[in-house]
């Protein structure tokens, strides 16, 4: 079965700082991946998704993921924090039928002024 | 288009009283998923729905929760009843069918749910 682990519940950086926010899987098959970002009281938004081709994927508002297939990684990273970034981060993993996902516990980032 | 609208947004309610929460899905798209967020569980997938047909229940935490899709544009979750435990928030989300996997979902803004 497919599982999503992301290290750090809570990650802060400053504003103008790298941002990365970890996500490991677990997979039987060739992954489908995807980060959504929740800001407070509002439901989930894709950021981006990797399906096939090209692994590094590019999403809304500046955020980048690579897929490292022989890491089983899908790390989020993003050159230049800003305050309009602070939210909760999801890395989650399709189970390749239907459209169910697996979601990983979530990372706050917080960023600082 | 107007995205999955949920309702009410916010329930407040005393245990042992019936909830019902609604949602209706973005047009044309095949698939409908109920989840809830707590902070000690994180987000879960309760049910989740095919062409108005209940795919996977597992989800589903006792025999209190119950779901339906009565057509392609609504659904419901209710829970009878209810016990302050259930308090969360609960979310529908929906996704094209096609490419199986890829889709992404598209989530509506959750129901806050408080049972006194």
């Amino acid at each position: 079965a497919q599982s999503v682990t992301q290290l750090g519940s809570h990650v802060s950086v400053s504003e103008g700082a790298l941002v990365l926010l970890r996500c490991n899987y677990s997979s039987s098959v060739p992954p489908y991946l995807f980060w959504y970002v929740q800001y407070p009281n509002q439901g989930l938004q894709l950021l981006l998704k990797y399906t096939t081709g090209a692994t590094l994927v590019k999403g809304i508002n500046g955020f980048e993921a690579e897929f490292k297939k022989s890491e089983t990684s899908f790390h989020l990273t993003k050159p230049s924090a800003h305050m309009s970034d602070a939210a909760e981060y999801f890395c989650a993993v399709s189970e390749g039928y239907g459209n169910k996902l697996v979601f990983g516990a979530g990372t706050i980032l917080r960023v600082k002024s | 288009d107007a995205g999955v609208i949920q309702s009410p947004r916010h329930e407040v309610t005393e245990m042992g009283q019936e909830v019902t929460l609604r949602c209706k899905p973005i047009s044309g798209h095949d698939y409908l998923f109920w989840y809830r967020q707590t902070m000690m569980r994180g987000l879960e997938l309760l049910i989740y729905f095919n062409n108005n047909v209940p795919i996977d229940d597992s989800g589903m935490p006792e025999d209190r929760f119950s779901a339906k899709m009565p057509n392609a544009s609504f659904s419901t979750l209710k829970i009878q009843p209810s016990e302050p435990r259930d308090s969360a928030v609960y979310f529908c989300a929906s996704s094209r069918s096609g490419r199986a996997g890829r889709d992404e979902q598209f989530f509506g803004p959750g129901t806050r749910l408080t049972v006194l």
